[in-house]
């Protein structure tokens, strides 16, 4: 069991630019989470989502950041026209469907995205 | 709305002292209560969580919790700290929702010899 899988593990962009980050989730989980971590701070929901579903999105700027999770393959968070603020931590967390357990989030080592 | 305070920012303790992190929730109903650990450059790792039943719960690594409902907290503990322990800890609440997990700003532990 490979656990929450998240690549890269470190990307640079310049801004203006695109970022995707990438989430495989535990294998029989079926929900994603998305947090942002910025320096010196905790965490902070962005978004939540089932496959093929949007479930709670939130925490989400409005503009430029989008997330989804198709039937097939990982979730991808979505950065366009990067900028300096959007420097950060991001985690992805999965957990199972149903039950207590729903609410036990597994975490991803996370994606560190520099803007410069 | 859920909220979570944690109101110590960094803490140091010598090693092998005794060590309680403190955790205020603000959720209308009964919360499902968590804590993370997590180390530099890494993902963040389940000590602990408390669903119902037993106030005080177990967890990894010698750490232990306790809720309260009457103070609204669930203050992290451990009787003596290694300096391994050193790392950031962050206290969590959802519900059974199942929705989103909303975590406290995190409390830095440094470890002192």
């Amino acid at each position: 069991n490979a656990g929450v899988m998240q690549n890269p593990r470190h990307l640079v962009r310049r801004r203006g630019q695109e970022a995707r980050l990438r989430c495989s989730p535990m294998k029989g989980h079926s929900h994603v989470y998305w947090y942002r971590q910025l320096p010196e701070e905790g965490l902070k929901f962005m978004v939540y989502l089932q496959k093929e579903n949007i479930i709670d999105e939130s925490g989400m700027p409005k503009e430029r950041f989008s997330a989804e999770f198709p039937k097939e393959g990982p979730s991808i968070l979505r950065i366009q026209q990067v900028v300096r603020g959007d420097s950060a931590a991001y985690f992805c967390a999965s957990s199972p469907r149903t039950g207590r357990g729903a609410n036990v989030l597994t975490f991803g080592a996370g994606s560190r995205l520099t803007v410069l | 709305a859920q909220s979570v305070t944690q109101p110590d920012i960094h803490i140091t303790v010598s090693e092998g002292a005794s060590l309680e992190l403190r955790c205020n929730y603000s959720y209308g109903a009964t919360p499902y209560l968590f804590w993370y650990v997590q180390s530099p450059g890494q993902g963040l790792q389940l000590l602990l969580k408390y669903f119902s039943g037993d106030t005080l719960v177990q967890g990894i690594k010698g750490f232990e919790a306790e809720f309260k409902r009457s103070q609204s907290s669930f203050n992290l503990r451990k009787p003596s700290v290694h300096w391994s322990d050193a790392a950031e800890y962050f206290c969590a609440v959802g519900d059974s929702s199942a929705s989103k997990i909303i975590f406290g700003s995190g409390t830095r532990l440094s470890i002192r010899p």
